[in-house]
């Protein structure tokens, strides 16, 4: 069964810093990677994927996250942040074949924007 | 284009009673997922339709959740009766499933308070 690993429960950032969440899965094929971001009261917001292909995906908000099949990971960039960044953040993996459809979420990384 | 759609947004409620929500997805979208979300958790899959069938419901705990799906559009989730330990947020996702790389869009989500 595949598994996703976020290692930093909290993260506390200046505004304007770079910022780096870490993500880890357990699948055994070429996973489907997503990460989403959920404010306050909010759902989830999709923030970029990774199906195949070019291993550094864009996402909005001047996101990126580069998948590395070596070290089964699948981090989340962002040269700047913003106060607005501030939010909980969400990696998961998804086989999507043969009928196992299911999303895997990790715990989550709390983030936190300080002037 | 609309996104998910979910109401109540907010619920609160005694134990023991009867509580329903109701989501309707993304237009087109033919597969649904509801999940549920603990505090300080990821989400966790509760049922999955694809159009009219729930083709995995295998975390749905049966004793006192049910769901439906009429018509293949508008779903709702009921608790009956609500224990304390059910108050969460229930996520609802929408998504098209036919070309193999598939995305789920997230709702709002309802936060249930039991009381």
């Amino acid at each position: 069964a595949q598994s996703v690993t976020q290692p930093d429960i909290h993260i506390t950032v200046s505004e304007g810093a770079s910022l780096e969440l870490r993500c880890n899965y357990s699948y055994g094929a070429t996973p489907y990677l997503f990460w989403y971001v959920q404010s306050p009261g909010q759902g989830l917001q999709l923030l970029l994927k990774y199906f195949s292909g070019d291993t550094l995906v864009q996402g909005i908000k001047g996101f990126e996250a580069e998948f590395k099949r070596s070290q089964s990971s699948f981090n989340l960039r962002k040269p700047s942040v913003h106060w607005s960044d501030a939010a909980e953040y969400f990696c998961a993996v998804g086989p999507f074949n043969f009928g196992n459809e299911k999303l895997t979420f990790g715990t989550g990384t709390r983030l936190t924007i300080i002037p | 284009e609309a996104g998910v759609v979910q109401s109540p947004r907010y619920k609160i409620i005694e134990k023991k009673q009867p509580v329903a929500f109701w989501c309707n997805p993304i237009s087109g979208h033919n597969t649904l997922y509801w999940y549920l979300q603990n505090l300080g958790q990821g989400p966790e899959l509760l049922i999955r339709y694809e159009n009219e069938e729930a083709v995995d419901d295998s975390q749905l705990p049966k004793d006192r959740f049910s769901a439906e799906r009429l018509k293949g559009v508008d779903s709702t989730l009921k608790i009956q009766p609500a224990e304390l330990g059910d108050s969460a947020v229930y996520l609802c996702a929408s998504s098209f499933r036919g070309g193999g790389e598939e995305t789920q869009y997230f709702g709002p989500g309802t936060r249930l308070l039991v009381l």
